[in-house]
């Protein structure tokens, strides 16, 4: 079975500062790794994915994220953030033989100030 | 651009209820999920649905739940008689297939049990 921890439930950062929202998983077979994003009285977008390939990915709004499978790892960052970052941000693991059931982290508040 | 939509985005009923919470998924996909996202708590998987029958299910899923597609567009979550810690948003979302591990998520619906 998998599992997902972030390690933050809160990053509080201002405005123009870099970012890092920290995610780590487990699991016994090869998996794929997501980022969703949750704005305020909304659903859940995707925000950037790891199937294969090159283990640094990237979002169309400047979010990044490394897969580091020797740490089991896959943080999210920015190097530079607006007001309207400001979201819940949850990571999630779906192993590749399955349904493509998604395993969600506890989710991390990033709040940027000006 | 396609996207799930879900019915009613709100509702309130009484312990011991039945709610029925509608989905409708993206044309063309084929495997369909259930969330649910207690306040202030992780999103956690319920049931998962392919070629017209459960493909797997967590614990959370007992006899009180079903689901079913009844016509070939929608896709819905039954809860027979409810409680009040089934109060949450529940996520609807769907998928193209397998080994491609996106899901796209509905604006949930909150079901608050009083």
């Amino acid at each position: 079975a998998q599992s997902v921890t972030q390690l933050d439930s809160q990053v509080p950062v201002f405005e123009e500062a870099p970012v890092e929202l920290r995610c780590n998983y487990s699991s016994s077979v090869s998996v794929y790794l997501f980022w969703y994003v949750q704005y305020p009285n909304q659903g859940l977008q995707l925000l950037l994915k790891y199937l294969s390939g090159s283990t640094l990915v990237e979002s169309i709004n400047g979010f990044e994220a490394e897969f580091n499978k020797s740490q089991t790892s896959f943080h999210l960052r920015k190097p530079s953030v607006h007001i309207s970052d400001t979201a819940e941000y949850f990571c999630a693991v779906s192993d590749q033989g399955g349904y493509n059931k998604l395993i969600f982290g506890a989710g991390t508040r990033l709040a940027v100030h000006p | 651009e396609p996207e799930v939509t879900q019915t009613p985005s709100h509702q309130v009923t009484q312990m011991g209820q039945e709610v029925i919470l509608r989905c409708v998924p993206i044309s063309n996909h084929l495997y369909f999920y259930w969330y649910r996202q207690i306040l202030g708590q992780k999103v956690e998987f319920l049931v998962s649905f392919y070629n017209n029958e459960i493909s797997e299910k967590s614990e959370i899923f007992d006899d009180q739940f079903s689901v079913e597609r009844p016509d070939g567009s929608n896709f819905t979550l039954k809860i027979r008689s409810t409680k009040l810690e089934d109060s949450a948003m529940y996520f609807c979302a769907s998928g193209p297939g397998l080994a491609v591990g996106e899901l796209f998520f509905g604006e949930g619906s909150r079901l608050t049990v009083l």
